[in-house]
This record gives C-alpha cells, structure tokens and sequence, in this order.
C-alpha cells in the first residue's frame, strides 16, 4: 500500500500561471478529501469527493479554483489565474467513507511568485 | 459547532522525559477523535483514534491518549519521548454520525532537547 500519492511536490509558478495538482487515492477508499495548509490560517478544508461524486465545495474560492474526481484513482485540484496568496501546502487525504480516519498525502507546496 | 482547542503552540520536553499535550474539544454530540502528527516537509500521520469504547487508546511508538467526555478532552501522552519525536501534533474531532468535515486544532509544536 502506496499510501495517498500526490503529485508534484513542489510547483512554483508566476502570478497568473494556471496550477494543477494531483492526487491518487488509497485504493478502496470512497471518500477523498483536499485541504490548504498555510501557517497563518493553518488547515483549511477545500472540497470533499464521495465515491468520486463532488460532495461539498464550501471552502473552495470559488472564482479560481475548481477540483475534479474523473475516477477513483485520481482527483485533481486546478487554480487558475494563481495569486501569491494561493501560495500554501495543499494536502489530499482519502479515507475508507466519512467518519472514519483519514490518510494523508505529503502535500504539494505551491509557490506563486 | 465543533471545535478543537490545543492551548499549547510550543512544548519542550527534555529527551526521556514523559509528555502530554491538551487538547480540549466542543461537540453536540460524541466525537470521533484523533491525534495526528506532521514531520517538516511530510503529510500528516495517524497516531491514534477514537471512536468509542474504553476512553484509553493505544497508538503507534508508544503514543496513548485518554478520552474524558466530562472534561471534553483527549490528552496525548507518552511515557518517555525521544528526539525523533520532535514534530507537529494536530488534534481532529470528526463530528461522528452523519459529520465528514473534520475540525481540526491548531497544533502544538514539540521539541525534545537532548
């Protein structure tokens, strides 16, 4: 078990530059989660996938940000027109359904300059 | 509303020392609880959970938290830390039945001297 895989590690892109991250899900596992991590405002959730159905977008900015799940082996988070306040660590998780714990990937640290 | 309070940003702890960090949390209902650690530059790991039942659960490298519905807390504890252990701890409340949007706390810092 590979554990939740996220793709890339790092991605430094300039101000207006689009930004896609990947993340490839524990096998098995329904739910899929995707969250920001900055030290100002620490883990914030950004959207929820249950069996690859979007279920909640609330904490997502909804202009420039959008997150699809096209199959249950990946999900992608896309920011467009990237800002440097989208500069963060952007965590996926992916648990067996809610409720239960949550496995984390390694993050993507996205650096907008 | 949920919500986790972890009082202490920053802990030090001398190296065989034992440990605990607070957490104190408000839910309506009985959470589901769970300590988890974060490494520089790493996701976030599982040490342990709660779901119900006796209110001490075990975890991984020697990690133990205890439950205590009538103080709203789940402490995390470790008898003797060691320099590995030096890290970021988040404490997280799922709300439990019908709840997937987790809450998480502010974490707690902890450095272990030599």
């Amino acid at each position: 078990n590979a554990g939740v895989i996220q793709t890339p590690r790092h991605k430094v892109t300039g101000k207006g530059q689009e930004a896609t991250l990947w993340c490839e899900p524990i096998s098995g596992h329904s739910a899929v989660f995707w969250y920001r991590q900055t030290i100002v405002q620490g883990l914030e959730f950004l959207t929820y996938f249950r069996n690859q159905a979007p279920i909640d977008d609330s904490g997502m900015p909804k202009e420039r940000f959008s997150a699809q799940m096209p199959n249950q082996s990946h999900s992608t988070l896309k920011i467009q027109s990237t800002q440097p306040q989208d500069s963060a660590v952007y965590l996926c998780a992916s648990s067996l359904d809610w409720g239960y714990e949550q496995y984390f990937g390694p993050g993507t640290r996205l650096t907008v300059l | 509303a949920q919500s986790v309070t972890q009082p202490d940003a920053r802990v030090t702890v001398s190296e065989g020392a034992s440990l605990q960090l607070r957490c104190k949390y408000s839910s309506s209902g009985t959470p589901y609880l769970f300590w988890y650690v974060q490494y520089p530059r790493q996701g976030l790991q599982l040490l342990l959970k709660y779901y119900s039942g006796d209110p001490v659960v075990q975890g991984v490298n020697g990690f133990e938290a205890e439950f205590s519905k009538s103080n709203s807390s789940f402490h995390l504890r470790k008898a003797s830390v060691h320099w590995s252990d030096s890290a970021v701890y988040f404490c997280v409340l799922c709300p439990g039945t019908g709840g997937y949007k987790v809450v998480f706390g502010s974490g707690t810092r902890l450095l272990v001297s030599p």
